[in-house]
């Protein structure tokens, strides 16, 4: 059965402090790996997707990476406005699963001035 | 372009009662699902549709219908409405259903808050 597991649960970070959010993951055929931002009563906001292990991408102060078990969401120098929860997904690679995404429950982000 | 489009943003039913959420999107896209968000688990997948006319069922579809007459919209009808049901629901779309490509990334709308009494 597929897995998808997000730590920390939550995190604070002073403003500037530098983290990363970690998703494990168990999946048969991994077809790819989402990273979605999430405010508060808001849907959810794509950020990246990775394919395969050694891919990296980036998007202001986040930086993304991933290998055969886990994905990394790096943020360098968190502003406030970083604060929200951040979603990771994984996606199987057969139709049987209806290409559905298979959400970890997020890890809840706080930065604070 | 609109994106994906929910409505209403907030609903209250009684238990038993019966309703439509709707969802649109204007971006000619193939792929469209819907999910369910409750507090301290993942967006749990309630139904998809990979074209006009053909639809599914994920991980957690009793008690709820869905149809595909159009590309555009994919409404999720609530038969009998429980507290159960109580969530945010949440449509999502993406371009491809197989191709291994930016194309298959999936895009959600603002979300459907549903309390049933």
């Amino acid at each position: 059965e597929d897995q998808v597991t997000q730590s920390p649960e939550a995190l604070r970070l002073q403003e500037g402090e530098s983290s990363s959010l970690n998703c494990s993951y168990t999946v048969s055929g991994l077809r790819g790996l989402f990273w979605y931002r999430q405010d508060p009563g808001k849907g959810p906001e794509f950020l990246f997707t990775l394919y395969s292990a050694g891919e990296e991408k980036e998007k202001e102060r986040l930086k993304a990476t991933l290998t055969k078990k886990e994905s990394f969401l790096h943020i360098t120098a968190p502003k406030p406005e970083d604060s929200a929860t951040y979603l990771c997904a994984v996606q199987a690679g057969d139709s049987n699963s209806g290409y559905a995404l298979n959400f970890g429950k997020g890890t809840s982000l706080l930065v604070t001035p | 372009n609109a994106g994906v489009t929910q409505t209403p943003k907030f609903q209250v039913l009684k238990t038993g009662q019966s309703m439509t959420l709707q969802c649109a999107q204007d971006m000619n896209h193939e792929y469209m699902s819907w999910y369910r968000q409750d507090p301290g688990m993942g967006l749990r997948l309630i139904h998809y549709s990979v074209g006009a006319g053909i639809t599914d069922q994920g991980e957690v579809p009793n008690g709820y219908n869905v149809s595909r007459s159009t590309t555009e919209d994919f409404p999720l009808r609530l038969l009998s409405a429980a507290p159960s049901q109580t969530s945010v629901y949440f449509c999502a779309s993406s371009y491809s259903k197989g191709a291994h490509s930016s194309t298959d990334t999936q895009y959600f709308g603002p979300g459907t808050r549903l309390t049933v009494l």
